[in-house]
């Protein structure tokens, strides 16, 4: 089956820098991938949709300025976190779509700022 | 908005035991509703699902049905496995197909013991 990657799979910054998390499509190209957040025995959080060439479009709530997405290529999206903070550490995770009935989930990246 | 509930967890059942996995949603129109299950390490993966009202969506001995008038989507196996130790998340999404944006229920771990 269609596989995502994410780099990294854990990372720890300190305050006030910034971190950015790579999703891959390992074997088949994505116009469109998601950005989830998760917290701790919560739900899986929609942050924003990342579509290859364009600007991403973000949920309600999400900053933009600081949560930056970038779709470069049909296999590769970045999320990158901006002058990070203690209440972003959270669990990051990526979804790549193929399809009407394909999206294809990557193992998640958890950020712990210090 | 939309939103999905499901049973808090964590789940532990011996082999063989029987399992059920309440979830619930709240949506406009006509959602199509998903089970999507995350082994250890590994991203989400699709595991069931189902489009419209009474529809039953079934894989790997899982099943579940559409329940409109209750508004329900419970998952269930007649007989756990160790390896069905994992967390499983109920979704849906309101503009049919998985590649579409999905909301989440906060997932439930599944712990199977010999």
């Amino acid at each position: 089956g269609a596989v995502v990657s994410q780099h990294p799979s854990w990372v720890i910054c300190k305050s006030g820098t910034s971190v950015k998390i790579e999703c891959r499509s390992l074997d088949f190209q994505a116009t469109t991938m998601f950005w989830y957040r998760q917290f701790p025995k919560q739900s899986l959080m929609l942050m924003a949709t990342s579509n290859e060439g364009s600007k991403a479009t973000y949920e309600q709530g999400v900053e933009k300025d600081k949560f930056l997405i970038n779709h470069a290529s049909l296999t590769l999206s970045t999320l990158t976190v901006t002058s990070a903070h203690p209440e972003d550490s959270s669990f990051y995770i990526c979804s790549a779509r193929e399809g009407q009935w394909g999206q294809y989930f990557g193992p998640g990246t958890r950020l712990t700022v210090l | 908005g939309d939103s999905v509930t499901q049973m808090e967890g964590p789940v532990t059942l011996s082999e063989e035991a029987f399992l059920t996995i309440n979830c619930t949603y709240t949506a406009t129109g006509y959602p199509s509703l998903f089970w999507y299950v995350q082994y250890p390490g590994e991203g989400l993966q699709l595991l069931l699902k189902a489009t419209k009202a009474d529809d039953k969506g079934s894989n790997k001995g899982f099943e579940a049905t559409y329940r409109k008038e209750t508004t329900s989507f419970h998952l269930e196996k007649g007989s756990v496995q160790v390896s069905d130790s994992a967390v499983y998340f109920c979704a849906l999404s309101d503009r049919g197909g998985t590649a579409s944006k999905l909301t989440f229920g906060t997932g439930t771990r599944l712990q199977v013991t010999l």
